[in-house]
């Protein structure tokens, strides 16, 4: 069964800190992992989208990696703001056709970033 | 610039009465989707549209009913709400399909309790 698994469940952090977000998945066979930000009672929002031969990208302070033989991927945020204090979810995508290709969603990381 | 637009943004609903939840996008997308997040789970898809006219089930379909009005319009109905279709309600779209590299753009939910 495709699964997407995310660490920790919830962060406070202090502004102008930096953290990493984990996640690690089992969907096979892989397609993409994209990272997104949802801010409380909101959709979420796209921050990075990565393919099997990617292994990081940027988004301003936001930095993804992605390791395709461990499966991992990490999300890491640079000098923290107020701002970022959100739900970060991590969805991978399975190769398919039409509705077989499939997107897992994980459960997402809390992140409270405080003065 | 609005993006994806859903209404109501929320509802209460009685056991066995029946709503259905708008949603339109200005982005000229070809797929639509509707997602429910529920505490403690991932975002989990109840149906798709790849184009106008066309749809497909997705993870959790039962007790729901979509049309694909057009490009622009995709609608999720609830003929008999039960308590278990309790949730927040996402729309999303994106320019290519579930099998692609372009990321979801999401509503801001329809949050639905049935009691």
């Amino acid at each position: 069964k495709n699964q997407v698994e995310q660490s920790p469940q919830s962060l406070i952090i202090l502004e102008g800190k930096n953290c990493t977000l984990q996640c690690n998945y089992t969907v096979s066979p892989f397609s993409n992992l994209r990272w997104y930000k949802q801010d409380t009672g909101r959709g979420p929002v796209s921050l990075t989208i990565m393919t099997f031969s990617e292994n990081t990208k940027s988004n301003g302070r936001y930095t993804a990696t992605l390791d395709a033989d461990t499966k991992q991927s990490s999300l890491h945020i640079t000098a923290s703001q107020l701002s970022d204090s959100a739900s970060y979810i991590c969805v991978v995508s399975a190769v398919g056709t039409g509705t077989a290709s499939k997107l897992t969603f994980g459960t997402g990381t809390r992140l409270q970033v405080t003065l | 610039n609005a993006g994806v637009t859903q209404t109501p943004k929320f509802q209460v609903l009685k056991t066995g009465q029946s709503m259905t939840l708008q949603c339109a996008q200005d982005m000229n997308h070809n797929s639509m989707y509707w997602y429910r997040q529920d505490p403690g789970m991932g975002l989990r898809l109840i149906y798709y549209s790849a184009s106008e006219g066309t749809t497909d089930k997705g993870e959790v379909p039962n007790g729901y009913n979509v049309s694909r009005l057009n490009k622009r319009e995709f609608s999720l109905r609830l003929e008999s709400a039960a308590p278990s279709q309790t949730s927040v309600y996402f729309c999303a779209s994106s320019e290519d399909g579930l099998g692609g590299n372009s990321p979801l753009h999401f509503g801001n939910g329809t949050r639905l309790t049935v009691t």
